[in-house]
């Protein structure tokens, strides 16, 4: 079974900073999507950026970006110019690839990082 | 985009009684509906996966007979949280996925509290 493992309970940035949080995951399937979702304190869960493993190119959405080392099975996301908006809590998922005729597979999850920004 | 509602937001009842939850997704047919269970400042835990039209597939150490879920329709899910116990309280989330090369798309939670 997959693992997902984020190691940084807990993290804090400055606004207008950098910050990266770490996660890496376990696998035997070559094929696969890995996803950064953001949980703010209103518990909606909102998808930040995806990464398919078939692609060597790092995803990046606006101010968020990923370091995707398949190798490493590391999954790291960059926040650049970090804003009060950000605080939350992130999760890295996991999810094997679509078996055919379904409309999805489940994900795993990671632990989890607390995310705050400092003004 | 891609909506999953999730009803109610927020419920109270006494224990010994049942709750129901719906997710229904509104702009897209989800044949594949996931309920999680969350804990404060915990991960998202997968209690069950329903399919519509069959039985749901439940996740080791979750009991069947106390949540049961219910997938009538490409467009609504439920989840029935019988006999309720405080043990119960916990933040329910459902999530399904609107369609080929896209993510998950999730409801935005029951805070359930059995008193």
């Amino acid at each position: 079974a997959q693992t997902v493992t984020q190691s940084q309970p807990e993290m804090s940035v400055q606004e207008a900073e950098t910050v990266t949080l770490s996660c890496t995951y376990d696998t035997s399937e070559s094929d696969y999507y890995l996803f950064w979702y953001k949980q703010p304190p209103s518990r909606q869960m909102i998808l930040v950026i995806r990464q398919e493993a078939y692609k060597q190119q790092n995803a990046t959405e606006n101010r968020f970006s990923v370091n995707f080392q398949k190798a490493a099975k590391s999954f790291s996301l960059k926040i650049s110019d970090s804003q009060l908006g950000d605080a939350a809590m992130y999760f890295c998922a996991y999810r094997s690839p679509l078996l055919l005729g379904t409309s999805g597979s489940r994900l795993t999850f990671g632990e989890g990082t607390q995310l705050t920004v400092n003004p | 985009g891609a909506v999953v509602s999730q009803h109610p937001s927020w419920v109270i009842c006494k224990s010994g009684t049942s709750v129901k939850i719906e997710c229904r997704s509104l702009d897209f047919q989800a044949t594949t509906m996931f309920w999680y269970r969350q804990f404060p400042k915990q991960s998202l835990m997968l209690m069950a996966t329903s399919n519509e039209g069959s039985k749901a597939t439940y996740e080791q150490g979750v009991e069947k007979d106390k949540f049961l879920i219910n997938h009538a329709s490409l467009t609504l899910s439920t989840l029935t949280v019988t006999s309720a116990h405080p043990e119960d309280s916990s933040f329910y989330i459902c999530s399904a996925r609107p369609g080929q090369g896209s993510g998950y798309t999730f409801g935005s939670g029951t805070r359930l509290t059995v008193v």
